[in-house]
């Protein structure tokens, strides 16, 4: 079992907004700003999405947003596009298990 | 062209050896701290090892700990995963990646992967 929690799936339509939780501890997530988030397309590398909590490095698309409150971080995508369709992993480093489950977005 | 490529994946029966080696290139590969993550089947990212920039300090996940050792030739710009006494569990793609922040997990840079079999 993770210590970062998330959930397993979340599904939008084209154009909707959706978030992804990552759930920590004082610990981890709620005691740093050191939360990464990585998007992962079948047979692909991870990428690099955000860092930082709320950082994009050069090249991503502002539709993609961190934010935390507590011990939960949040990676929002908004204005959903079929090429979004992937599993997105939040990280931090000062976690047990560095990675969190991971999450299956479904653009419907 | 920043890149990291991955080799030396394959079967291997359980209780074997692999070596895996990560080729890097387009920066200065010897500044940077380098980690493995693997990925079984159907399964989420899972941290394997870390090592730092000039290879003194390294650090590995329970599960591989004493089977598994990281290494790297900054000469050749390569970082390798020596892995022994192979289990079934080991099964998965390994990426090597390239850390931004030295230690604190930024995986700016990945290579492509490389699959590792564990089966007889």
């Amino acid at each position: 079992q993770s210590a970062l929690t998330q959930p397993a799936s979340v599904s939008g339509s084209p154009g909707q907004s959706i978030t992804i939780s990552c759930t920590g501890t004082s610990s981890d997530v709620g005691g740093y700003n050191y939360v990464s988030w990585y998007q992962q397309h079948p047979g692909k590398a991870p990428k690099l999405m955000i860092y930082d909590v709320s950082n994009r490095p050069s090249g991503v698309s502002n539709r993609f947003s961190g934010s935390k409150s507590g011990n939960t971080a949040s990676l929002t995508i908004s204005g959903l596009q079929a090429e979004d369709e992937a599993d997105y992993y939040c990280s931090s480093y000062t976690s047990s298990s560095l990675f969190g489950g991971g999450t299956k977005l479904t653009v419907l | 062209e920043v890149q990291l490529v991955e080799s030396g994946g394959g079967l291997v029966q359980p209780g074997g050896s692999l070596r895996l080696s990560c080729a890097a290139s387009g920066f200065t590969f010897s500044s940077y701290w380098m980690h493995w993550v693997r990925q079984a089947p159907g399964k989420g990212l899972v941290w394997v090892s870390r090592i730092n920039s000039d290879g003194s300090s390294t650090s590995y996940a329970d599960s591989v700990k004493g089977r598994f050792t990281i290494s790297r030739d900054n000469a050749k710009n390569t970082l390798y995963l020596q892995m022994n006494s192979l289990r079934a569990e080991d099964t998965a793609v390994y990426y090597c990646a390239r850390d931004d922040r030295s230690g604190g997990l930024l995986l700016y840079v990945w290579g492509q992967g490389t699959l590792v079999t564990v089966s007889s």
